[in-house]
């Protein structure tokens, strides 16, 4: 059974930089697409942006010039960095799989990590 | 960015009721829609995938329909463990998008 979990630190200054880690394990990080997912505090979901793990990656353009999402393939991880943090920031901050029917020629989020909670406070 | 907007935002019902929750999408996307169910304090859940294919293990009581701009979610013979927080998400086009929610009462 695939497992995704978050780690990094909880607690980030403003103007600072978040930086993130999910690390799978159950399954390879090859021939998927890997996401960040966020949900502010009693809001919705926001997509940040995905991750193959040949590096090629695509970001919501509402945070494109902050963010960046590495891959590690050796040790199974990929990896999210958000610069210029402020308050609008703190959030929980999902990794997922994105799952692919290849006979329906349809995406999905199958796998969840169990969310991490960054606070962006001085 | 494709707009998806759900109704209701809020929704009581009772138990063996059944309930309808819609998805309307700012511009066609096929049928590239999934419906999560997302819990207090627990990551989203993937419940349906492709409009209206169930994932696996999920109960049939769930089921999803629609295509191009309009999407329904319906939950059958509802049990207190429904309670949850709906989402409809488009991975038709970049960036992926999400609804606002449904939150279900019991």
């Amino acid at each position: 059974q695939m497992q995704l979990q978050e780690s990094g630190p909880g607690l980030v200054k403003p103007s600072e930089t978040l930086s993130l880690t999910c690390t799978v394990s159950g399954g390879s990080i090859i021939g998927y697409y890997w996401s960040w997912i966020r949900q502010p505090p009693g809001k919705g979901l926001e997509w940040i942006g995905y991750m193959y793990h040949n590096g090629n990656t695509n970001y919501n353009p509402s945070l494109k010039s902050r963010v960046r999402i590495s891959v590690d393939s050796a040790k199974n991880q990929f990896s999210l960095i958000l610069s210029s943090v402020t308050a609008a920031d703190t959030a929980v901050y999902y990794c997922a799989r994105e799952g692919v029917d290849a006979v329906m020629e349809t995406n999905y989020y199958d796998y969840w990590g169990q969310g991490k909670v960054v606070t962006v406070s001085s | 960015d494709i707009q998806l907007t759900q109704s209701p935002s809020f929704l009581s019902a009772s138990v063996g009721d059944r309930v309808t929750i819609t998805c309307r999408a700012s511009q066609g996307i096929s049928s590239n829609l999934a419906w999560y169910q997302q819990k207090p304090g627990k990551a989203p859940k993937l419940l349906i995938y492709g409009a209206s294919t169930l994932r696996s293990a999920v109960p049939s009581k769930f089921s999803g329909s629609g295509s191009g701009e309009e999407f329904t979610l319906t939950i059958i013979s509802l049990q207190p463990e429904d309670l949850a927080t709906y989402y409809c998400q488009q991975l038709n086009s970049y960036p992926y998008t999400f609804g606002q929610g449904t939150r279900l009462e019991i």
